[in-house]
Formats: C-alpha cells, structure tokens, sequence
C-alpha cells in the first residue's frame, strides 16, 4: 500500500526566505506527483505535477523535483512572502490506480 | 468561468440521517472523485468514476454511496452507517489519458463542503 509522508508538519520562517518542503512516497511505481495548496477552509489549488518520467517542473518562485528510485520530491518556495502561507500538500497517482494518494501535509507560515 | 461547485459549504444533520452532497463541474472532465478530509491529515479517497454510470470504491467506501448519471455531476450520500461521518469532503475532478491530456492531468477541486453529525 502506498504512504505518503510530509516533513515538516508545520514551519514558520520570516520573509524573505528560501524553503524546501519534503514529500517522502513508499512505492516508487507511481505516474506522477502533484503539489497541492490549501488555504484554511478552502479547496486545494494545483501548484505543479511532475510526470514520473520528469525529474523537476518549474513555476514563477516554486521548483518541484522528483526522485523516484529514492520515493522523493522536494518543494522549493523562493524569496517567500506572507501570501504563501498555506498549507502544501503532496500527493501521488499510483500505476494501475487512476487516483491520488495524498500526505498530510505540511502548514507553512510566513511572517511579515 | 469553468469549475467546480460543491454544495452546501455547511451542512449539520442529526445522526441517524443520510444526506447527500452536491459536486458538480462545467469543465468536461471524465473523471471525478470524492475526498474526505479529516483535521490535520491528508485527503482519503472516498469514491472515484471515470464514465458516466461507473464508479469504483476508494481506500474508505464504507458508509458512503454515490451515482454518476450525467458526466457534469456526481452526488455523495454519507448513509447512517457511516460510524464517523463529521468531516471536510472535497470533490474533484481531472481529464484522463486519452480527452485531450498525455498523462493524467492536474485535479481540479470544489471549494468542499463542512459536515457535522451531532
């Protein structure tokens, strides 16, 4: 069975900085992942889906990588501002399975 | 403006009743699916369909049903049998291989709908 698990639970940094949100997956035949963003009562916004045959997708100040012989993919949110504060969810579609495992999740607060 | 629209966002009803939840999108997608969310965790699949008039079970089916009659709407009812059924429930939906996408494509969510048994 496939567990996703995301580290940190929860991160608070000043803005400004750079961060990196980590994704870990147990089964590495997936057909891709996606990063999902939350805002607190709300629906998830799709942020970026890397295909199992990529290795990073990139938009505006996210980079999202992937490995998957290691069951890896990291988050990387450049120069943060308080509007990216969320929480950031991963999720992945398994071979032969035409639906979403999700971890759960990391809450990112940015402080101004 | 395309999307997805889930209804009510709050719904109570006393224990013992089965209610159902509204999902339905103008975005011409095949597949749709049913999340439960519970605090702090991340989403399970409830129930997911990829044609009209089919739907497979997820990791945590018991207790819920649903229908596809129309590709634009997929209605969940949470039945009495469902032990803990106060949670957040998210629809989505996504095209599959083969409408228009190389690969499976981006979900696109409902804004969810807040239940609360008492």
């Amino acid at each position: 069975k496939q567990e996703v698990t995301q580290i940190p639970a929860a991160l608070s940094v000043p803005e400004g900085e750079n961060l990196v949100l980590n994704c870990s997956f147990t089964d590495s035949a997936i057909y891709n992942l996606q990063w999902f963003r939350q805002d607190p009562g709300k629906g998830l916004t799709s942020l970026l889906l890397i295909q199992s045959s990529q290795r990073e997708q990139t938009s505006g100040r996210l980079n999202a990588s992937l490995d998957k012989s290691s069951g890896r993919s990291t988050l990387y949110i450049a120069a943060s501002q308080p509007g990216d504060s969320a929480t950031y969810l991963c999720a992945v579609t398994r071979s032969g399975r035409r639906a979403l495992t999700f971890g759960s999740g990391t809450r990112l607060q940015v402080q101004p | 403006d395309g999307g997805i629209t889930q209804s009510p966002k709050y719904l109570f009803r006393k224990e013992g009743q089965n209610v159902t939840l509204s999902c339905e999108q103008n975005l011409n997608h095949d597949a749709m699916y049913w999340y439960r969310q519970d605090p702090g965790q991340g989403l399970r699949l409830i129930y997911y369909s990829q044609i009209v008039n089919d739907f497979q079970k997820g990791d945590i089916a018991e207790g819920y049903s649903v229908s596809r009659e129309k590709k634009e709407s997929f209605p969940l009812t949470v039945t009495s049998a469902q032990k803990n059924p106060t949670a957040f429930y998210l629809c989505a939906s996504s095209l599959l291989p083969g409408q228009g996408a190389t690969s499976f494509s981006p979900l696109h969510f409902g804004n969810g709908t807040r239940l609360t048994v008492t």
